[in-house]
């Protein structure tokens, strides 16, 4: 069983096109991320939403929107590609944990976007 | 602003015997959680072990524990009995816990260790 999936898992475009991915969670947490992981290898947070509600939004461009039309769903628009912008992106999930509880992280596997 | 090192790009170890992984951290927050990842080839991001700096006791999880030196702000992994897939980069990272005990915050992770166990 799928917990946390991204589409499509290869991405390949052209400099200057708009393209989405796609992630969707089936653990029933209400919070989802995205992070970037470069050439390197060096993993940075993105974007996070709890409950539909953007929570944190680190520096990145405006070409990058996220969207989230439910708990389950969070997904990543990205316009105007840029060369820049290959990397392995990838979608989490965790739910708010209370008192003296580990919020854990759950990734997807992850999209290689590559932008020629 | 935190920030996680890890010193160690690449490391290798014999099948079934031990290596330990250094992580140390920046911070200026007293309650926190710590982590290792494990990224093996197929790409897939996987939860090896945490840890909650309010707690002494150091994390184990079957083959793997950690030493926790709040202190030093140090956070090793110990792998026991090295196996041939314990093959990946590992990553550390760190998380503020927020007031009220609500952590739904960013991970902050360190560089990375590739490490390859031989047979």
């Amino acid at each position: 069983d799928t917990a946390v999936s991204q589409t499509p898992k290869y991405l390949v475009t052209q400099m200057g096109n708009d393209k989405s991915i796609k992630c969707e969670q089936n653990l029933g947490h209400d919070t989802m991320y995205w992070y970037k992981q470069d050439s390197k290898k060096f993993l940075k947070i993105m974007f996070s939403y709890n409950n539909k509600e953007l929570i944190i939004n680190e520096t990145v461009p405006n070409r990058f929107s996220p969207k989230s039309p439910d708990k389950a769903h969070l997904n990543l628009h990205i316009n105007s590609l840029e060369l820049g912008d290959s990397a392995v992106y990838f979608c989490a999930s965790s739910q708010e944990a209370g008192q003296g509880l580990v919020n854990t992280q759950y990734f997807g596997p992850g999209t290689r976007l590559t932008v020629l | 602003a935190q920030t996680v090192t890890q010193s160690q790009p690449e490391m290798s170890v014999q099948e079934a015997e031990t290596v330990t992984l250094s992580c140390t951290y920046d911070t200026s927050e007293s309650n926190y959680y710590l982590f290792w990842y494990k990224q093996p080839p197929s790409r897939q991001m996987i939860l090896v072990i945490r840890q909650e700096a309010y707690k002494q006791q150091n994390a184990t999880e079957n083959r793997f524990s950690v030493n926790f030196q709040k202190a030093a702000k140090s956070f090793s992994l110990k792998i026991s009995d090295s196996q041939l897939g314990d093959t990946a980069m590992y990553f550390c990272a760190f998380m503020k816990r927020y007031a009220g005990g609500t952590s739904y915050g960013k991970l902050t992770f360190g560089q990375g260790t590739i490490l390859t166990v031989h047979p």
